[in-house]
């Protein structure tokens, strides 16, 4: 069975500052990952997706995937209050199917303090 | 995402009553995931649906749950016979093609049994 696992936290950091938010996966054929931001009592925004090894930017956020070390990570930058929120991992059904059914880990909460 | 529409948001259901969960995906979507989001815990898949077909209801509890997604109409998840375990958080999520990369997440219904 699969399983993704995340630190719940809480992660504190200082607003200005880079958040590192660290999950890893059990499938070693996954192929796609996804982080997601969930502010309490609301639905789940995607932030990202990545497929390949390496890192993938979108503004303030970077994700990371080590395939060989079954790790995903997103990082973000000049961290502000507003990014105070539970942060998913999720990975995405790979095994031979062809649809996109997601594997959530726990969630991580992320405070921004000013 | 406001494009995914669930209703209703919140949901007080006694024991033993039924509980129906309606999901309308957004405009041109086809296919529809619902998962269940329990007290201080992740995200959990419980089905997957395309038009007028179930795919997958792996995460489905064997008794009282069920789902559909017609033809015409919104997708519903249908709880029978409520039980105090069975509040939570029940979120749908539709995207456009099977692979999933872009699963945009609604509102949610908060289930309460009282």
């Amino acid at each position: 069975q699969k399983e993704v696992e995340q630190n719940s936290g809480p992660l504190s950091v200082p607003e200005g500052a880079i958040a590192s938010l660290n999950c890893t996966y059990s499938d070693r054929g996954s192929q796609s990952f996804f982080w997601y931001r969930q502010y309490s009592g609301k639905s789940p925004e995607l932030i990202m997706f990545i497929y390949s090894n390496g890192d993938k930017e979108d503004g303030r956020f970077t994700a990371q995937l080590n395939k060989a070390s079954q790790y995903v990570s997103l990082l973000i930058r000049d961290s502000q209050p507003s990014d105070s929120a539970t942060y998913l991992c999720a990975e995405g059904d790979a095994g031979g199917t062809s649809y996109g059914k997601l594997t959530f880990g726990q969630g991580t909460i992320l405070t921004v303090h000013p | 995402n406001a494009g995914v529409m669930q209703n209703p948001r919140h949901l007080v259901r006694r024991r033993g009553q039924e509980a129906r969960l309606r999901c309308s995906p957004m405009k041109g979507h086809s296919h529809v995931y619902w998962y269940r989001q329990l007290p201080e815990e992740g995200l959990k898949f419980m089905v997957y649906l395309q038009k007028e077909n179930i795919i997958d209801e792996s995460g489905m509890p064997k008794e009282r749950f069920s789902a559909e997604f017609p033809k015409e109409g919104p997708s519903i998840l249908r709880i029978q016979q409520v039980v105090r375990g069975d509040s939570a958080a029940y979120f749908c999520a539709s995207s456009l093609d099977r692979l999933n990369t872009e699963a945009f997440f609604g509102q949610g219904t908060r289930l309460t049994v009282v």
